[in-house]
């Protein structure tokens, strides 16, 4: 039982570039989160999804998008990037409400923009 | 503005001491949990609590939701080296399909 896989695990990109973050769960999970989390922040919300086609806005969206085809796949699509998008991302799962659930995270993509 | 807040934001002990982690909003929650996160790993769930005035046990932990639901907080009894790492509170609150966490509190336990 694999949980919440993120690939990569690192990647350096530079200002402009695009890439997308990988996350994937086996666990047939209905919610699906991103998360970024910078030094002394905290975890901060960018994007949800609670079941195949159905995305949210987080609290920090800007700069990214997202697309839920299926219920394993949450893949985070960053374009045009810039070195505020410097951080760690989390992607997380619940399988249902995550006020009685909470997330399972993966281990996370440390991005770097330069 | 940050819906739930943590103190201390640091705390540096020695292996055997206690010490209480608060997590603190001015918002009530249907339930409140805990996470801990080591270097270079996702945060892993350690306790929800959704009771008010209700307290959990997990081995030397001990978990209170407060009375009202706005405030939590975490006790750990004669700490050790393994407990060091980032504890994070999250809040479940009207919006149901999310939670708000809190800019954790970063424990170091020296042997």
């Amino acid at each position: 039982n694999a949980g919440v896989t993120q690939t990569p695990k690192f990647r350096i990109l530079k200002i402009g570039q695009s890439m997308t973050l990988q996350c994937t769960q086996d666990m047939n999970h209905n919610y699906m989160y991103w998360y970024r989390q910078d030094p002394g922040m905290g975890l901060k919300l960018i994007y949800y999804s609670v079941g195949a086609g159905i995305t949210d806005k987080g609290e920090v969206p800007n700069g990214y998008n997202v697309s839920r085809s299926t219920t394993e796949d949450f893949p985070l699509r960053l374009e045009l990037a810039a070195p505020s998008q410097t951080s760690v991302y989390f992607c997380a799962s619940s399988y249902r409400l995550p006020a009685n659930y909470g997330y399972t995270f993966g281990s996370g993509t440390r991005l770097t923009v330069v | 503005t940050q819906l739930l807040e943590q103190s201390p934001q640091f705390l540096s002990i020695q292996e055997g001491e206690n010490l209480t982690v608060y997590c603190n909003s001015s918002s009530v929650f249907s339930s409140l949990q805990w996470y801990r996160q080591e270097p270079g790993e996702g945060p892993v769930l350690l306790v929800t609590v959704v009771t008010g005035g209700e307290v959990k046990k997990l081995k030397r932990l001990t978990f209170q939701f407060g009375d009202a639901r706005k405030d939590s907080s975490l006790h750990i009894t004669a700490a050790q080296p393994g407990d060091t790492g980032l504890y994070l509170c999250a809040g479940a609150g009207s919006t149901l399909g999310r939670l708000y966490f809190g800019r954790g509190t970063q424990l170091t336990v020296w042997p």
